[in-house]
Order: structure tokens, then C-alpha cells, then sequence
């Protein structure tokens, strides 16, 4: 889940494993839902996303599941791997009826994901 | 990498002086946002344009002001920077058409 304060909640993992990572998101109104990548030194990567029509969404290695009842997000990464090790974020978007929100996103603190060969 | 170039990538200034970074896109994408990202904060945003000369406040925006002459480039002003911008700045894009945000490589700004 996500953390306040200055410590991001960790997650370590063998390689092969397969990695679940939580995200409590805080408004009911949101509408749209990313999950984020970020390795050391770099910007944010898409890797999946989910409108709050849908429960479950999946892509290649990774799916995204959402709870709306308990406002929960969830990204499962599959036979996970060196290379998935980086914090992981997740977004939602707020729907404004009659107006647009202009695709603004607000952030959750994220999640170390290390991966142990 | 959505076509985003930030500049400059790090840089090292003194209180009290004025900074600009620079956000250049080159896949005419009209949303364009600028996010800082501070430990124990996340990605907080400061400023977001929907258009040329169209912007508007973010949930960070004091000390901050911002120009969209182009769509190309949207630059992201501190007239007065003070330690507490000492953070990393993302620049981020959205087509019109989509819901997905991409980011840039970042710019590291230390005011000292």
C-alpha cells in the first residue's frame, strides 16, 4: 500500500516470483487509473491502465486489478525479473461532471519492488 | 519516450536567482504539465497548459509561473528560487485524443 511519511513501503521478491504491489487510491470520483514505473535517475514509464469501468485490465507480464468498493488498485507482475526492480506508482485521475479535470493526475508515493536473482 | 526533451537536466543555482526549464515536445501534443517529485511527496503538480497561452495552477504553483508561446515548449519559471525547489522536475505530456500521461527524463535543480 502506499506510505506517508519519508519511507516507501518495499516489496522483495525472487527472481521468478510473481509480484503483487497495492495502491489505496483516495476519490471515489476518480474515473481512470496508471500504474507507473521508475527506475533510478529516470522519469516515470507507463506500463498499464484502467478505466474505472473495468475490474480487471491485463497486459504483457502484468495486470491490473480494481476494487472500486474498497478503492483499491492492484498490479501483479507475472515470473517477475532483475529488470522490474524500481518504484512503482499509481495515479488516478478525478472526474468532474460538466467540466474536465484537463487529464490531471494525482500520485501515490510508491513502492520499491527489489528483485533478487 | 513520447518525443519530450527537458532542459537543462541538472543544474546547480543560488537563492534568490531566477531559473527557467525548458519542456520541448515534438509530436504537437496540446496537454503538457509540469510535476515536481520530492521524497515523502510523490509527484506533485505545479502547472499544466491545455493549449497555447492556456495554463493553469496545479496543487504546488506558489513561487512557480509558467509560458506556453508554442506548443512545442512550455517553460517553467522559479523568479525567486528558493531551497525548498530544490527537487526534481518532471515535464509531462498528454495527447488529445488519450487518457495517458508520458513523462520526460527529469531535471534535478539543487538551490543552494
Amino acid at each position: 500500500g502506499e506510505s506517508v511519511g519519508l519511507h516507501l513501503p518495499t516489496l522483495s521478491v525472487q527472481e521468478g516470483d510473481n509480484s503483487i504491489i497495492n495502491c489505496a487510491y483516495s476519490n471515489s470520483a476518480s474515473d481512470y487509473f496508471i500504474w507507473y514505473k521508475q527506475e533510478s535517475g529516470k522519469g516515470p514509464q507507463f506500463i498499464i491502465d484502467i478505466r474505472s469501468n473495468m475490474d480487471k485490465r491485463q497486459g504483457q507480464r502484468v495486470t491490473v486489478l480494481l476494487n472500486k468498493t474498497v478503492k483499491h488498485l492492484s498490479l501483479q507482475i507475472a515470473a517477475t525479473q532483475p529488470g522490474d526492480s524500481a518504484v512503482y506508482f499509481c495515479a488516478e485521475r478525478a472526474s468532474y461532471a460538466g467540466g474536465t479535470s484537463y487529464g490531471k493526475l494525482t500520485f501515490g508515493q510508491g513502492t520499491i519492488l527489489t528483485v533478487h536473482p | 519516450d513520447a518525443g519530450i526533451t527537458q532542459s537543462p537536466r541538472h543544474k546547480v543555482t543560488e537563492t534568490g536567482t531566477p531559473v527557467t526549464l525548458r519542456c520541448h515536445q515534438t509530436e504537437n501534443h496540446r496537454y503538457m504539465y509540469w510535476y515536481r517529485q520530492d521524497p515523502g511527496h510523490g509527484l506533485r503538480l505545479i502547472h499544466y497548459s491545455y493549449g497555447v497561452k492556456d495554463t493553469d495552477k496545479g496543487e504546488v504553483s506558489d513561487g512557480y509561473s509558467v509560458s506556453r508561446s508554442k506548443t512545442e515548449d512550455f517553460l517553467l519559471t522559479l523568479e525567486s528560487a528558493t531551497s525548498s525547489q530544490t527537487s526534481v522536475y518532471f515535464c509531462a505530456i498528454r495527447q488529445e485524443s488519450g487518457n495517458t500521461i508520458y513523462f520526460g527524463e527529469g531535471s534535478w535543480l539543487t538551490v543552494v
